[in-house]
């Protein structure tokens, strides 16, 4: 069965403090691994696609990386205006999409 | 950046009825999902459209659901008759290149009482 793992489900740093949040899938013929940020009250907001293992991508202080398991986000140096939760998705070869459940980040000025 | 909007934001209706929730993407899109977020779970997958036609969908989405396009640009997501448990928040998202970046509107929370 097609499934995606988050972890921690919460985090709290304190400002500036780096830190990673994990995201592990067992999908079948994986198209694609999302990582979203969600606001509380709005819609997802697109941050990054990953297609195959070994790949890295950066935006401002956040990094994602993608192996055949797991892909992991990168938070550098957080402010708080980072604070939110940080959903995971993969689609699978059918063109479902799952979703995990998130990560709830929260930086402590 | 690409923008999807939904209306309403929340809509409120008694158990049974029939709810239509509408979304429009701006400028040309490529697939076009439905979703629904019950409060404080994961987002969940119900429906993909492409070229007009569903694509794929999820064993949420039964035959209480239907999805249209009835103008060219509106998207709809109708529920026939809508139980309790069809509270949630709904997002609909597009994509616009093959990149499949996903650009999902802002939601519309429907409550059944």
């Amino acid at each position: 069965e097609d499934q995606v793992t988050q972890s921690p489900e919460a985090l709290r740093l304190q400002e500036g403090e780096s830190s990673s949040l994990n995201c592990s899938y067992t999908v079948s013929g994986l198209r694609g691994l999302f990582w979203y940020r969600q606001d509380p009250g709005k819609g997802p907001e697109f941050l990054f696609t990953l297609y195959s293992a070994g790949e890295e991508k950066e935006k401002e202080r956040l990094k994602a990386t993608l192996t055949k398991k797991e892909s992991f986000l990168h938070i550098t140096a957080p402010k708080p205006e980072d604070s939110a939760t940080y959903l995971c998705a993969v689609q699978a070869r059918d063109d479902k999409i799952i979703f995990g459940k998130g990560t709830r980040l929260h930086i402590l000025p | 950046e690409p923008e999807v909007t939904q209306t309403p934001s929340h809509q409120v209706t008694q158990m049974g009825q029939e709810v239509i929730l509408r979304c429009v993407p701006i400028s040309n899109h490529l697939y076009f999902y439905w979703y629904r977020q019950i409060l404080g779970q994961k987002v969940e997958f119900l429906v993909s459209f492409y070229n007009n036609e569903i694509s794929e969908k999820s064993e949420i989405f039964d035959d209480q659901f239907s999805v249209e396009r009835p103008d060219g640009s509106n998207f709809t997501l109708k529920i026939r008759s809508t139980k309790l448990e069809d509270s949630a928040m709904y997002f609909c998202a597009a994509v616009f290149s093959l990149s499949y970046e996903q650009y999902f509107g802002p939601g519309t929370r429907l409550t059944v009482t």
